[in-house]
Formats: structure tokens, sequence, C-alpha cells
């Protein structure tokens, strides 16, 4: 089915680790971005990417870095994981007007 | 930049009732898109409802409708007949137009117990 693919679905990594969440859409979105949501914050936005090769910060950057080097991939790495990055995290891509669609989540916890 | 604010950080109905969630947003931008997102346990994020700003015209999907007041800032959902599968987190969230706008600003949430 066409969407948005997250992996891994949950991830528990020790402090100073590093890891990637994966990314992947089969819808031919140019948009694509990442969220991190905590309680009683919302969703706020890490990082995202108007098209291969472009990508910008967002509200939250601090931790993370990205790359687009496909337009269906979009990758968010954690470089050193700090327990203030123990989240719930998002990956959404955009198509047409308003057409949002997110993947189903990744439940990150630091140690 | 944009704020939206949602100042119900949890609320609850009764099956079969009706219930009005809030939300605000601050923005200079004349033209722009609401949403609502329902986020039941699963953690899917389900796009419920959306209103673009130069409609007046209030948005309606089956038993969700919204009143957008565009004036006073403000974009509640209403929630008919409320079911148990209504219960969830439930997030406001706007969209600017700006040239290279894309992103979405949330607010933060409101969850819906729905009591049977």
């Amino acid at each position: 089915n066409a969407g948005v693919t997250q992996t891994p679905k949950f991830q528990v990594l020790k402090t100073g680790q590093s890891m990637t969440l994966q990314c992947a859409q089969d819808m031919n979105h140019e948009y694509m971005s990442w969220y991190r949501q905590d309680p009683g914050m919302g969703l706020r936005l890490i990082h995202y990417s108007v098209g291969a090769g472009i990508t910008d910060q967002g509200e939250v950057p601090n931790g993370y870095n990205v790359s687009r080097s496909t337009t269906e991939d979009f990758p968010l790495r954690l470089l050193s994981a700090a327990p203030s990055q123990t989240s719930v995290y998002f990956c959404a891509s955009m198509g047409g007007i308003y057409g949002y669609t997110f993947g189903s989540g990744t439940r990150l916890t630091v140690v | 930049a944009q704020t939206v604010t949602q100042s119900q950080p949890e609320m609850s109905v009764q099956e079969a009732e009706t219930v009005t969630l809030s939300c605000t947003y601050d923005t200079s931008e004349s033209d722009y898109y609401l949403f609502w997102y329902k986020q039941p346990p699963s953690r899917q994020m389900i796009l419920v409802i959306r209103q673009e700003a130069y409609k007046q015209q209030n948005a309606t999907e089956n038993r969700f409708s919204v009143n957008f007041q565009k004036a006073a800032k403000s974009f509640s959902l209403k929630i008919s007949d409320s079911q148990l599968g209504d219960a969830a987190m439930y997030f406001c969230a706007y969209r600017s137009l700006g040239a290279g706008s894309y992103q979405l600003t949330f607010g933060k949430g409101t969850k819906l117990s729905v009591i049977p």
C-alpha cells in the first residue's frame, strides 16, 4: 500500500549511542518532514526537506541530522543520543495542497 | 511565527452526546489552512477535517464539524453523537500558504475520553 513507512517502531538506546530512523514514501512527494511528540507538547518540527538535496531546520533541530539523497527516503540521524531525545518520532510527507501522510511513528527511549 | 493553542488538555463526553474542542491560533497571514487530527492509542495520525481560511463556510465531515471564526482566530471542533471510537488525542494544526511553507504547526493536544 502507498504511504509512509517508518522503521523501527520501537528502539531503546543507551546514552551516547547513535542510530538512524528510517523513513520512506512511495507517493513521489517532494516535501518530507520529521516531528517529535512529547507529552503535553504536541508535535514539533525537527527537520524538513522540499526535495532531494534540500533540507532545512525546524523548531527543534539540535542533536539531529538529516539528508535527502532521493525523493523516497528521508532518514533522521541521532549522532549521540541523550535522554532528552526520548520521544515518539513521526515522519510525514506532503503531496498536493494539504495531503499530509504520516508514518506510524517510532517510540525511542534513551537510557 | 504562528502559534496554535489548545486550552483544554483533557475533556470527557458521554456516549451519544456532543462535545466541542477549542483551538485558537495566532497569525498575521490572511490565507492558510487549518486542520484537526485524531491520534488514537495506535499512535496513527488521522486527518479528521480541514478548513481553508478563504472559505467562510464551516467544514463538515459526517459527525465532525468546525466553527471557524477567522476574525477571532478560533477553530473549534464539534463532535456529534460521540462514539467510543472517538476517544483519542486531538490536535489542531495550522499551515501557512506562504512561499515555501509546507510545515504544520500543532497545538499541544486535547485528550478526549468517551464515557459509556
